[in-house]
């Protein structure tokens, strides 16, 4: 049974950058087909898929977000990682680390998650 | 991006009572419909992938069903552990977008 595990500051400052890690035990990141994804929820609110990474592939993003993200995965680690720079109050939400199906039936549906992490921007 | 209208945003139902959701998407989406279930400080639950396919270990009392660009979630008869957040979510273009949910509560 995969687990996701995310880890990273809960209050970063505004204008700086939101650095956030998931960690994944119970299965290799690099086997099977599936999308690495991060989602956040502002409180209150519905979610938002901010990016996804494919291992081997190019990640893709929420062009909502514009370029302040980024995704990228260490496979020696079992880990993937999320970035958003230049963050405001608009930003503070529970970020979450998902799994997606990449195969045509379960594409794109998060079968595992992790348990969230509040992220608070705030001077 | 496909816009998601999920309806109704909350309603109040009784244990034993059938429960439909609806989603409706701006474009036809192939199927790549799937449904949630998100309980207070918790992470979503997959329910349902593929528009009407049941995850694994979900109990049968969910179903789901697509008709062009119309979807629903079905729970048959409400138990107690399924008063949540409910969300639907397509998964056929990029950004995969979700629904603003449905809150299911105890009448």
């Amino acid at each position: 049974q995969v687990q996701l595990q995310e880890s990273g500051p809960g209050l970063v400052k505004p204008s700086q950058t939101l650095s956030l890690t998931c960690t994944v035990s119970g299965g290799s990141i690099s086997s099977g087909n599936y999308y690495w994804s991060w989602l956040r929820q502002p409180a209150g609110k519905g979610l938002e898929c901010i990016g996804r990474i494919y291992p081997g592939g190019s990640p893709k993003y929420n062009p909502s977000l514009g370029s302040r993200v980024s995704v990228s995965v260490d496979t020696s680690k079992n880990q993937f990682s999320l970035k958003l720079t230049s963050v405001t109050a608009a930003d503070t939400a529970v970020y979450y680390c998902a799994r997606a199906g990449g195969e045509w039936q379960r594409l794109g549906a998060f079968d595992a998650w992790g348990q969230g992490t509040m992220v608070t921007v705030s001077s | 991006d496909i816009q998601m209208t999920q309806s109704p945003s909350s309603l109040s139902v009784s244990v034993g009572d059938r429960v439909t959701i609806t989603c409706r998407t701006s474009l036809t989406i192939s199927s790549h419909l799937n449904w949630y279930q998100q309980k207070s400080g918790k992470a979503p639950q997959l329910l349902i992938y593929s528009a009407s396919t049941l995850q694994s270990g979900v109990p049968s009392r969910f179903s789901g069903r697509e008709s062009g660009t119309d979807f629903t979630l079905t729970i048959s008869s409400m138990q107690p552990e399924d008063f949540a957040t409910y969300y639907c979510q397509q998964s056929y273009s990029i950004p995969w977008t979700f629904g603003l949910g449905t809150r299911v509560e105890i009448k």
